[in-house]
């Protein structure tokens, strides 16, 4: 119930295609769905993230597309480079009492070649 | 302004031995979360700390592991008597309602 997965697990693209990484939650009490990013040797860095109450939400090159029905949502990223080389983990949390604590997808090694 | 820290970025320890890692949290967040991230685990929820309520520690793995808050800011997460599947990155995270912003981590080496 409590889980999140994401495909897939790796993925190429050129320097200037398009990346798609997807996920899929069974709770539906979760509410907020952060997308992070990590680098190597470094802590998740938050780059994007959706309510349910949009079905899409655009950052830059990045975008996240909602689906509330099929209980899935991706991430977008438009124009990739290599510098967007990195480990990308979806997440999804919602309220536990008070808590809001993560539950992150298994991660999608994303390389981007020059 | 400053973002999470976390110290040490390494520890390397002997199997039985006690552990303490330390996090600092952004300044102003309320709400503060350690998770430790493995290969075979993904990225994982340890515990949770909301101001001065009562901690949420449903994800801690066994009574080997404890944390506590200080002052409603500094937290350390106490390891003891090690075990090398105890190996991980452990990462600290700080909020103020929804977002989450984490630290660099610790990783945590058990020989």
């Amino acid at each position: 119930q409590q889980q999140v997965k994401q495909s897939p697990q790796s993925l190429i693209v050129q320097k200037g295609g398009i990346s798609i990484i997807n996920c899929a939650y069974e709770n539906t009490a979760f509410d907020y769905f952060p997308w992070y990013q990590q680098f190597p040797g470094k802590g998740p860095a938050l780059l994007i993230a959706i309510r349910p109450d949009v079905s899409e939400k655009k950052e830059g090159r990045f975008t996240i597309s909602f689906n509330k029905s099929a209980k899935q949502f991706s991430l977008h990223i438009m124009d990739s480079q290599p510098g967007d080389s990195a480990t990308y983990f979806c997440a999804a949390s919602g309220a536990s009492g008070s808590a809001r604590q993560l539950t992150f997808g298994s991660g999608t090694q994303l390389t981007v070649l020059p | 302004g400053a973002g999470v820290s976390q110290s040490p970025s390494n520890k390397v320890t002997e199997k039985g031995k006690d552990v303490e890692l330390r996090c600092d949290p952004i300044s102003g967040h309320t709400a503060l979360y350690w998770y430790r991230q493995s290969l075979g685990q993904g990225l994982e929820f340890l515990i949770y700390f909301q101001g001065n309520s009562a901690p949420d520690k449903s994800g801690l793995p066994s009574d080997r592991f404890s944390a506590e808050r200080t002052g409603g800011s500094v937290s350390t997460l106490t390891i003891q008597r090690t075990q090398q599947e105890d190996s991980a990155v452990y990462l600290c995270a700080s909020s103020s309602h929804y977002e989450q912003y984490f630290g660099p981590g610790t990783r945590l080496t058990v020989t």
